[in-house]
C-alpha cells in the first residue's frame, strides 16, 4: 500500500539557518505530493504541492521537488524565521477504488530559535 | 470563498459520556468530508470520510461513529467515551469536482480531553 516516511523531529535551528526536512514515499500509482504545515493549536494548512515528476512546489520561501527516481519530496528553505516554528507534514494523494485518499507522514516538528 | 467550521473548540468530558462534534463547510457544494484524530505529538489518523449525504466510510473500527445529515455537515459521535479517545480532532474537506479532489482543507480542530 501507499505510505509516507519523513524524518523524525524535533528539528531545532537558529534563525536564518538552512532547513531540509526529508520525505520519501511508496505508491503504486502516480500520486500528487504535498507539504502541509500546522501552527500551534491550529488545523493543518496546505504549504505547497506538486502533481507530477520533476514539478517544483513553492510557497513562502519553501520549496520541494517531486523526484520520481528517488521517490522523494524533500522540503527546503534557505533561511528560516522564528515564525516558521510549526509541525510539517508530508503527504501523498492517490486515486483508489474509493476516490482520492490522502496519506500523511508522522509530521516533523521544527523549532526556530532567535 | 470557502470556510470550514468546527465546534466546540475545546471539550472536557468524563469517561463513559456521549460525544458530538460538528463540522460545517460553507461556500462549496458536494464536498468530500473527512474526520481525523491527532494524538498528542503524533501524526494524523483518518477516522471517517464521506463522499455524499448518508455515505460514510470507516477507516478504523472503534467506538466512534460519523454521520452526514446534510451536504455540508459532518458529525462525529460516540455513545461512551474512553480515555483513549482524547486527542485533537480535525475535520477536512476536498472539492467534490473531478480533477480537483486532492488538496485537503482543514478546520481549526476540536481538542478533546477525556477524564
Amino acid at each position: 500500500g501507499n505510505s509516507v516516511t519523513q524524518m523524525e523531529g524535533p528539528v531545532t535551528l537558529s534563525e536564518e539557518a538552512f532547513l531540509t526536512i526529508n520525505c520519501t514515499y511508496t505508491a503504486t500509482g502516480y500520486p500528487s505530493l504535498f507539504w502541509y504545515v500546522q501552527y500551534p493549536g491550529e488545523g493543518l494548512q496546505l504549504l505547497l504541492k506538486a502533481t507530477k515528476a520533476d514539478d517544483k512546489g513553492s510557497n513562502k520561501g519553501f520549496e520541494a521537488t517531486y523526484r520520481k527516481e528517488t521517490t522523494s519530496f524533500h522540503l527546503e528553505k534557505g533561511s528560516v524565521q522564528v515564525s516558521d516554528s510549526a509541525v510539517y507534514f508530508c503527504a501523498l494523494s492517490d486515486l483508489g477504488s474509493g476516490g482520492f485518499k490522502t496519506i500523511f507522514g508522522a509530521g516533523t516538528r521544527l523549532f526556530v530559535k532567535a | 470563498s470557502q470556510t470550514i467550521h468546527q465546534w466546540p473548540a475545546t471539550l472536557v468530558q468524563p469517561v463513559g459520556s456521549p460525544l458530538s462534534l460538528e463540522c460545517t463547510v460553507e461556500g462549496t457544494s458536494n464536498p468530500n468530508l473527512y474526520w481525523y484524530r491527532q494524538a498528542a505529538g503524533r501524526g494524523l489518523q483518518l477516522l471517517f470520510y464521506s463522499v455524499g449525504i448518508g455515505q460514510i466510510s470507516s477507516e478504523v473500527p472503534q467506538n466512534l461513529s460519523a454521520s452526514r445529515p446534510q451536504d455540508r455537515q459532518f458529525i462525529l459521535s460516540s455513545k461512551k467515551l474512553l480515555l483513549s479517545d482524547s486527542g485533537f480532532y480535525l475535520c477536512a474537506w476536498t472539492d467534490g469536482v473531478a480533477g480537483n479532489q486532492e488538496t485537503q482543507y482543514f478546520g481549526p480542530g476540536t481538542r478533546l480531553l477525556v477524564l
